[in-house]
């Protein structure tokens, strides 16, 4: 089946520095991929949708210079948080979207802790 | 805008018991229903889904009904195990590629 990976699991980092996670699909081209925050007990708050080939679409509140994404193959899309502070803390979740109207795969998200 | 509401927020049931998380979403022209599971620092896993031809769908213990009509969708899970123990999402997704998610249900079997 599709399958995304993302990368890494968990950071860690200084304010002040930036951190890249990387959402590659394995077995599929995804076109466009997703990019999601997720608080403690709380629902998936989408944040961009990333097209392969040109600029991410930013979701209402967004700081789009804050996060960055670049998603230059069919296979690779990556998230740069820029500056980290430790209110971007958080669990960052891609998706891929397996085409028109079908389901989407989510990675296994990254747990940011910025100190 | 679009919004799909989802309860109960919170579900305790016994093993063996089933459990039923039900959603509601706004947008007429939604027309696909995935259920995602949720471990704990994990990223959500599609379950099952429905799409707007088909009024139900069953997986072994897991089933999907859908009333297009009230606009309603709900998961059901019958002969609970622990392991079923995690937090679930629905969404609905109409013509755009964006999925809109429930809030999510926190589902906890007890042995």
């Amino acid at each position: 089946g599709a399958v995304v990976s993302q990368h890494p699991s968990r950071v860690i980092c200084k304010s002040g520095t930036s951190v890249k996670i990387e959402c590659r699909s394995l077995d599929f081209q995804a076109t466009t991929m997703f990019w999601y925050r997720q608080f403690p007990k709380q629902s998936l708050m989408l944040m961009a949708t990333s097209n392969e080939g040109s600029k991410a679409t930013y979701e209402q509140g967004v700081e789009k210079d804050k996060f960055l994404i670049n998603h230059a193959s069919l296979t690779l899309s990556t998230l740069t948080v820029t500056s980290a502070h430790p209110e971007d803390s958080s669990f960052y979740i891609c998706s891929a979207s397996l085409g028109t109207g079908q389901g989407y795969t989510f990675g296994s998200g990254t747990r940011l802790t910025v100190v | 805008g679009e919004n799909v509401e989802q309860h109960p927020s919170t579900l305790s049931v016994q093993e063996g018991d089933s459990a039923v998380i039900k959603c509601t979403y706004s947008d007429s022209a939604s027309n696909y229903f995935p259920w995602y599971k949720q471990e704990l620092g994990k990223g959500p896993q599609l379950i099952i889904d429905i799409r707007s031809n088909v009024g139900e769908k069953k997986d072994q213990r897991i089933a999907v009904t859908l009333n297009k009509t009230a606009k309603h969708f709900s998961l059901h899970i019958t002969e609970t195990q622990p392991e079923d123990s995690a937090v679930y999402f629905c969404a609905s997704l109409s013509g755009t590629y964006k999925y809109i998610f429930g809030t999510g249900t926190r589902l906890k079997v007890l042995a």
